[in-house]
């Protein structure tokens, strides 16, 4: 019963270097989600999907991308990283009742 | 949604109730209350949620006042692995995006 699953769970990045965080679910979900959490803070939308091929902006999105080919998969991708993307993300899917978190993945941007 | 208002930090005895109020005076008719907690930087877990009668489950009870204006989420018997950061959200069950808004929380300490 994997849940959600986040990948990788630490990483690094330089100025200026992209990368994709993983995402995936195996909750047959529609709703879908990012969130990012910086240090002593609570947790602020990215971007959400409400199904496969439909996306959207939430609370924090500049910096960021996502797309939502399939049903499972849910990547975001930063294209340009900034030391103020330095934060730990968090991927969750939803049914009607209630919204399943993965473990994370914490990013350094240096 | 609707704001909610929480104690920033709390002490509990491990083996004895835990009891975590939640103000949310400005709730709609249709907006559900809804307990996370998030401990030491996982990813959050849901816990419970109610509209207005009360709810119990396997990890905690939820008590709503008949105005609906404030609620308590009740942790039987808390554990020091109980340690952790509890969130109250109000939000309309169904919603489109069925997104939620996380406030600052209530960081509850169990301890020995």
């Amino acid at each position: 019963n994997a849940g959600v699953t986040q990948t990788p769970k630490f990483r690094i990045l330089k100025i200026g270097q992209s990368m994709t965080l993983q995402c995936t679910q195996d909750m047959n979900h529609n709703y879908m989600y990012w969130y990012r959490q910086d240090p002593g803070m609570g947790l602020k939308l990215i971007y959400y999907s409400v199904g496969a091929g439909i996306t959207d902006k939430g609370e924090v999105p500049n910096g960021y991308n996502v797309s939502r080919s399939t049903t499972e998969d849910f990547p975001l991708r930063l294209e340009l990283a900034a030391p103020s993307q330095t934060s730990v993300y968090f991927c969750a899917s939803s049914s009607q009742a209630a919204a399943f978190f993965g473990q994370g993945t914490r990013l350094t941007v240096v | 949604d609707a704001k909610t208002t929480q104690p920033t930090s709390m002490d509990c005895a491990e083996g004895r109730a835990a009891n975590l109020p939640c103000n949310h005076s400005t709730i709609s008719g249709n907006e559900y209350v809804y307990w996370y907690r998030q401990i030491h930087s996982q990813g959050p877990q849901y816990i419970i949620h109610g509209l207005k009668n009360n709810e119990t489950n396997e990890m905690a009870s939820l008590i709503i006042t008949e105005d609906r204006k404030s609620s308590t989420l009740i942790l039987p018997h808390a554990t020091l692995r109980d340690t952790a950061v509890y969130y109250c959200i109000v939000r309309v069950f169904k919603a489109a995006g069925n997104k939620l808004t996380f406030g600052g929380g209530t960081r509850v300490l169990v301890k020995p």
